[in-house]
């Protein structure tokens, strides 16, 4: 079953905690991106990574880390230093666009709903 | 000024008659323009894209461009109760740096009545 799988469904964090969202795709896709939502709210830019082992700052990436270790995975940390966590994350993939050409079609996973305890 | 700005509605039309959303951006040199719909609680879903001015259709969805004005519309015509949803404009700059990195307006919930 080709995709993207985005685990938990839904998290919960303690306050001073670490945690870590997965997104494994297997559409073979260059790039990956990390968004979040807040209720009512549009799609801001965490992190984006265009290939293995390379990654930039989207729009709001103070206190998320990220890694791109293997082509399939993009895994977000969400550090204590995120003061505000609470949010509906959605994991996306595309095919890498070349220079001058248009941009690829994004591919959303699930989702993570992630709340403060 | 945000990027990419939506009129947050919301927005309700009875069912059959046309559904218009408008979206506005601020970058001159935004090349690629997107529409998602998003259902509660669902990741979002593209149903439209638009590269040129003028129209483009694509069954009951219009979607219109106007670089000088950088202005792109939605239009849904003879709406349905399953188009209920909010809908994100989204835009591509078109730079190298940027791939296919898109900037998302914070969307139009529509909500057609039966």
């Amino acid at each position: 079953d080709g995709g993207i799988t985005q685990s938990p469904k839904y998290l919960f964090r303690k306050e001073g905690q670490n945690v870590t969202l997965s997104c494994e795709q297997n559409l073979n896709h260059d790039a990956m991106y990390w968004y979040r939502q807040d209720p009512g709210q549009g799609l801001r830019l965490i992190y984006y990574s265009q290939i293995v082992n390379d990654f930039q700052k989207g729009d709001i990436a103070e206190g998320y880390s990220v890694s791109r270790e293997k082509k399939e995975s993009f895994p977000l940390t969400v550090t204590s230093a995120q003061k505000n966590p609470t949010a509906f994350y959605l994991c996306a993939t595309s095919d890498r666009a070349e220079v001058s050409s248009r941009p690829k079609k994004l591919f959303f996973g699930s989702g993570t709903q992630l709340s403060v305890l | 000024q945000k990027e990419v700005e939506q009129n947050s509605g919301p927005l309700s039309v009875p069912e059959g008659a046309i559904a218009s959303l408008n979206c506005t951006y601020s970058d001159r040199v935004s090349q690629s323009f997107f529409w998602y719909r998003q259902y509660s609680g669902k990741s979002p879903e593209l149903i439209m894209s638009i590269y040129s001015n003028g129209d483009k259709e694509d069954g009951r969805f219009t979607a219109q461009l106007n670089k000088a004005s950088q202005y792109v519309s939605l239009l849904i015509r003879d709406s349905q109760p399953s188009d209920s949803a909010t809908y994100l404009c989204a835009v591509n700059e078109g730079r190298k740096t940027s791939g296919s990195r898109l900037t998302f307006g914070e969307g139009t919930q529509l909500t057609v009545n039966p």
